[in-house]
């Protein structure tokens, strides 16, 4: 059984690109969450879906950024016209249900290290 | 606002110590669950433990426990005879009601051989 797959694993973007980072939730869960970890930092929630919802996008940068999780296929979390502010490990988490009650908690991807120069 | 506090930046122990990482969190919320997350140097992210505010029942999985004080804040992490696998960033994490987790800034121990 297949863990959260996150790809790529690393990925560079000169400024001003675009960068589209993939999600697949372990078989079986369909609600999504979006973390980014930047330098020596915790991780800070970004976005919450659910198939074809987004539930909680609190944490989504007001500009550049969107995540989606179609009917079928991964989740894209996208971000337009990097900057180097951008750069950090994107960690993606799925759970079967709610995450707060499973008692696997959240099971997390390897993440995505976008370094943008 | 939730907040966080691994009050301990780093930490560096020689093999088979043991070491108890702090947890300090604010929440107004009366429900929540309390998680603890282990970051080693690959870079993934692995689940640990998840508690419940109503469960203040210590917890020990092999070399590792809990303990939960509800009264200061505080949720505990304690390694016996560390391990130099041991060695890894470990995050505190409580979800105050909600979908997200709020994540402290993490402890980074060293185990020494």
């Amino acid at each position: 059984n297949a863990g959260v797959m996150q790809n790529p694993r690393h990925l560079v973007r000169r400024r001003g690109q675009e960068a589209r980072l993939r999600c697949s939730p372990m078989k079986g869960h369909s609600h999504v969450y979006w973390y980014r970890q930047l330098p020596e930092e915790g991780l800070k929630f970004m976005v919450y879906l659910q198939k074809e919802n987004i539930i909680d996008e609190s944490g989504m940068p007001k500009e550049r950024f969107s995540a989606e999780f179609p009917k079928e296929g991964p989740s894209i979390l996208r971000i337009q016209q990097v900057v180097r502010g951008d750069s950090a490990a994107y960690f993606c988490a799925s759970s079967p249900g709610s995450g707060t009650t499973s008692n696997y908690g959240y099971t997390f991807g390897s993440g995505t290290r976008l370094t943008v120069v | 606002a939730q907040k966080v506090t691994q009050a301990q930046t780093e930490i560096s122990v020689v093999e088979k110590e043991d070491v108890t990482l702090d947890c300090v969190y604010e929440t107004r919320d009366t429900t929540y669950y309390l998680f603890w997350y282990k970051q080693p140097p690959s870079g993934e992210l692995v689940f640990l433990i998840r508690r419940n505010s109503f469960d203040e029942q210590n917890e020990i999985s092999g070399r590792y426990s809990w303990n939960f004080q509800k009264s200061t804040s505080s949720f505990n992490f304690t390694i016996t005879a560390s391990q130099v696998v041991d060695s890894a960033v470990y995050f505190c994490a409580p979800s105050p009601g909600s979908e997200k987790l709020v994540f402290g800034k993490g402890t980074k121990l060293t185990v020494n051989p």
